[in-house]
């Protein structure tokens, strides 16, 4: 079966901080994706990043960068020096070969102080 | 639009109706899916199509529960005989391609009274 586990439930920093939110998945396929997604609190979903299960190269995107390493299983989101709108809800998201069901896990909720 | 659109935003309905919910996908994409998201939780999926053919139902609660995308485009997921429980945001999202990033509706939140 697959499954998605974000540990932390909640994060606050103070702005500018650097902050990681982890992502372990769990899966028997080969092959799979894993996604993270930013749900602001207008309540939107909004795609961040997608990662195949063949390319462990790490990944920057300005502040954001992601850490994918596979001997542990894990999909790991940093936010560099952090701003009041990163403020949002962060989701991991894994999906497998097996279904083209999206698997998400329960949320992080990040709260970047002033 | 250049993105996916959801009607109606918001629906109240009492107990026992039917209720049919809409999701216009992104142009050309190719794969639809309906999730739902209770308060506080990620998405849980629902159905998935690809063109026309759902692809996979396993995610329905029950069989109160239907979702049909006849021509390949527009999407309704139908919950008949509605209960209390089945209050929460429904979203649809889709993608270009099978195992491409999704992108998301605003959602259709749904209250059940």
């Amino acid at each position: 079966a697959q499954k998605v586990t974000q540990a932390q439930t909640e994060i606050s920093v103070v702005e500018k901080e650097d902050v990681t939110l982890d992502c372990v998945y769990e899966t028997r396929d080969t092959t799979y994706y894993l996604f993270w997604y930013k749900q602001p609190p207008s309540g939107e979903l909004v795609f961040l990043i997608r990662r195949n299960s063949f390319d462990e190269q790490n990944e920057i995107s300005g502040r954001y960068s992601w850490n994918f390493q596979k001997s542990t299983s894990s999909f790991n989101f940093t936010i560099t020096a952090s701003q009041v709108v990163d403020s949002a809800v962060y989701f991991c998201a894994l999906l497998t070969n097996y279904g083209q069901n999206f698997v998400f896990g329960p949320g992080t909720r990040l709260s970047v102080l002033p | 639009g250049a993105g996916v659109s959801q009607s109606p935003r918001y629906k109240v309905t009492k107990r026992g109706q039917d209720v049919a919910l809409r999701c216009d996908p992104i142009s050309g994409h190719v794969s639809l899916y309906w999730y739902r998201q209770a308060l506080g939780q990620g998405p849980e999926f629902l159905t998935y199509f690809n063109y026309e053919a759902q692809q996979d139902k396993s995610g329905l609660p029950n069989d109160r529960f239907s979702a049909e995308r006849p021509e390949g485009s527009i999407s309704t997921l139908t919950i008949q005989r509605t209960e209390q429980r089945d209050s929460a945001m429904y979203r649809c999202a889709s993608s270009f391609r099978d195992r491409d990033e999704q992108y998301f509706g605003p959602g259709t939140r749904l209250t059940v009274t």
